[in-house]
């Protein structure tokens, strides 16, 4: 069965501070990924989503990048976190379009 | 721009009634539909997918699809405690575009 791995939890980070969130697929090939977010009390915001190794597209222009160096290995990236990335971060992936979505337990970003 | 709504509730309903989510979606194209549930706290899960219209049963679970009219709904018999969550419509978009969700209706049951 498919398992999707994503790490750490909990993140407590400075303003201005790097960041590196990574997730994991297992139990499938060459899945679509996914990143989005959720500000507290808030909606889900696509961030990234990739259907392939190198392929990614960018929903939303702000300090964040997606990179996927695997076929089931995602990161998300910041160089300068700000106020406003703390959120709860899940990653997920599907088989395709018309596929649903499947979660990974998220980690919960607060930037200080 | 691609847009799914739901009422935000509160929807608040007694232990054992049925409670009744709705979304309606703007994108005609739109081919598949799904209901995902989220405790506080917690990621979305999955519970409900639906491709053609009518009605789909699964458990306590109903999900209904109207193409001409946009809309589908979940139907929740016997409503418990353990269903008070936030519940996500996510309708799919054009081709390589992700899930569209909307912001999702809060439900409470209460015993």
């Amino acid at each position: 069965s498919q398992t999707i791995h994503q790490w750490p939890a909990t993140l407590v980070q400075p303003v201005g501070s790097p960041l590196s969130l990574e997730c994991t697929v297992e139990g499938t090939s060459n899945p679509n990924l996914y990143w989005y977010r959720q500000a507290a009390g808030r909606g889900l915001q696509l961030l990234f989503y990739s259907v392939g190794i190198g392929q990614i597209s960018s929903e939303v222009p702000q300090n964040l990048s997606a990179s996927r160096p695997q076929d089931r290995q995602f990161i998300l990236s910041s160089k300068k976190l700000l106020l406003s990335d703390s959120g709860f971060y899940l990653c997920a992936w599907s088989n395709g379009d018309n596929s649903p979505l499947h979660f990974g337990n998220g980690t919960r970003l607060t930037v200080t | 721009q691609k847009e799914v709504e739901q009422n935000s509730g509160p929807l608040s309903v007694p232990e054992g009634a049925i409670a009744s989510l709705n979304c309606t979606y703007s994108d005609r194209g739109s081919q598949s539909f799904f209901w995902y549930r989220q405790y506080s706290g917690k990621s979305p899960e999955l519970i409900m997918f639906i491709y053609s219209n009518g009605d789909k049963e699964d458990g306590r679970f109903t999900a209904q699809l109207n193409k001409a009219s946009q809309y589908v709904s979940l139907l929740i018999r016997d409503s418990q405690p353990s269903d008070s969550a936030t519940y996500l419509c996510a309708v799919s978009g054009q081709a390589g575009t992700a899930l569209i969700f909307g912001k999702g209706t809060t439900l409470s049951v209460s015993s």
